[in-house]
């Protein structure tokens, strides 16, 4: 069966420091990959999708980056955090036209 | 563009009412529709999708191309029915971008 690992479930960084989380999938190949942040009121926010290594589709500019260096790994980045990237973020993988699986979530404040 | 539109942020009836929650979504081709739930400290998870046209857990949504709806409605409301629920709009084709909209907070009262 698939599963999603997403971490660290939980994080604090201190404004100006690099980012990395971690999203894998296990069970399937050529996954298509997401990631979003998940704020009140706000819903789920698309940041980024992936169809394949190194196929990276940005929908919201801002100071992250997304990175898909093997088939069933997404990493999102940034090279110096702001305060305003504190949130709730979440990795999802979904074959075409199917249902979306999510990870646990990351809960990042940056201090 | 793609979007999905929820109007409603939270939304409160009582046990054994009806419920609909609203979901508009804006696309030029024949997307797939879906329904999400995130009940309290779990992960968001499928609740239903238009293509499969199935009653989950009594909810049920129709897809109307006329007026680019899909709403989500359940006859008789359960307190276990409480939750984030998120419309979700994915392009067909080659179109591999899954929209989200904002989210109705559902609350039964006893």
């Amino acid at each position: 069966s698939q599963t999603i690992h997403q971490w660290p479930a939980t994080l604090v960084q201190p404004v100006g420091s690099p980012l990395s989380l971690e999203c894998t999938v296990e069970g399937t190949s050529n996954p298509n990959l997401y990631w979003y942040r998940q704020a009140a009121g706000r819903g789920l926010q698309l940041l980024f999708y992936s169809v394949g290594i190194g196929q990276i589709s940005s929908e919201v500019p801002q100071n992250l980056s997304a990175s898909r260096p093997q088939d069933r790994q997404f990493i999102l980045s940034s090279k110096k955090l702001l305060l305003s990237d504190s949130g709730f973020y979440l990795c999802a993988w979904s074959p075409i036209g199917a249902e979306a699986f999510f990870g646990q979530g990351t809960r990042l404040t940056v201090v | 563009a793609q979007r999905v539109t929820q109007p409603e942020k939270l939304l409160s009836v009582f046990k054994g009412a009806p419920v609909e929650l609203k979901c508009n979504y804006s696309y030029s081709g024949s997307p797939e529709l879906f329904w999400y739930v995130q009940y309290s400290r779990q992960r968001l998870q499928l609740l239903l999708r238009h293509i499969s046209r199935e009653s989950i857990k009594g909810f049920t949504a129709d897809l109307n191309k006329g007026e680019t709806s899909f709403h989500l409605k359940k006859p008789f409301a359960q307190e276990e029915d409480s939750a984030m629920y998120y419309c979700a709009l994915q392009g067909g084709g080659s179109n591999y971008k899954l929209t989200f909209g904002k989210g109705t907070l559902l609350t039964v009262n006893p």
